[in-house]
């Protein structure tokens, strides 16, 4: 299993669908994941961390399965402005300063 | 606060040349860090700097030199630019492990190598 990984998308829905992310890791040990969200030509931001079974943020849901090593994002009630790419974020054990970022999935909502 | 300032923001060399990417933040933050971004590759670690005084490899540390300045300063050196070191390059700064914490990225540097 790779260190992360992501589907890549483009998920190409239409505004108000829900629409869910899978993030798989191959760290056992990691204790916390984040998502982050990055515009086109522009820095990733923080969108939610994950340190127990889930997080929930308004329209943003995200969950942890540790048995099953992944994580998931859901985005009910999907905006025009929720298209971006999304990005599994996972610390690399052992290491303070080291994360491991996903490849990333894009994400299109449509009018 | 300003957060995390990278320069430039874009910039070609050619191959041979070298530059100095600079990174400041004013966050006080003990850990900064250099990532390059391509195309279907994500982001990788090129090195990392968890306390002033201290840098480390990461991923992809080959062709790069870093200097950890001060505890604000984190800049990244090209001493002989190649091809495949075009790419977009991020500073981000944090407050250090443990949970809660959280990356602050730069705007980035668009670097092309011809």
């Amino acid at each position: 299993r790779k260190e992360v990984e992501q589907d890549p998308g483009p998920f190409n829905v239409p505004e108000g669908a829900t629409v869910a992310f899978n993030c798989t890791y191959s760290n056992s040990a990691s204790q916390s994941f984040f998502w982050y969200r990055q515009d086109c030509r522009k820095e990733p931001k923080l969108l939610m961390s994950v340190y127990s079974s889930g997080n929930e943020d308004g329209r943003f849901t995200a969950q942890l399965n540790r048995a099953s090593q992944y994580i998931s994002l859901l985005i009910r009630d999907s905006k025009l402005s929720d298209s971006a790419t999304y990005l599994c974020v996972v610390p690399r054990g052992g290491s303070q300063g080291n994360l491991i970022f996903g490849k990333g999935t894009k994400l299109s909502v449509k009018p | 606060n300003a957060g995390v300032t990278q320069t430039p923001k874009f910039q070609v060399l050619k191959t041979g040349q070298s530059m100095t990417l600079q990174c400041a933040q004013d966050m006080n933050h003990n850990s900064m860090y250099w990532y390059r971004q391509d195309p279907g590759m994500g982001l990788r670690l090129i090195y990392y700097s968890a306390s002033e005084g201290t840098t480390d490899k990461g991923e992809v540390p080959n062709g790069y030199n870093v200097s950890r300045l001060n505890k604000r300063e984190f800049s990244l050196r090209l001493e002989s630019a190649a091809p495949s070191q075009t790419s977009v390059y991020f500073c981000a700064s944090r407050d250090g492990g443990g949970r809660g914490e959280k990356l602050f990225f730069g705007s980035g540097t668009q670097l092309s190598v011809l």
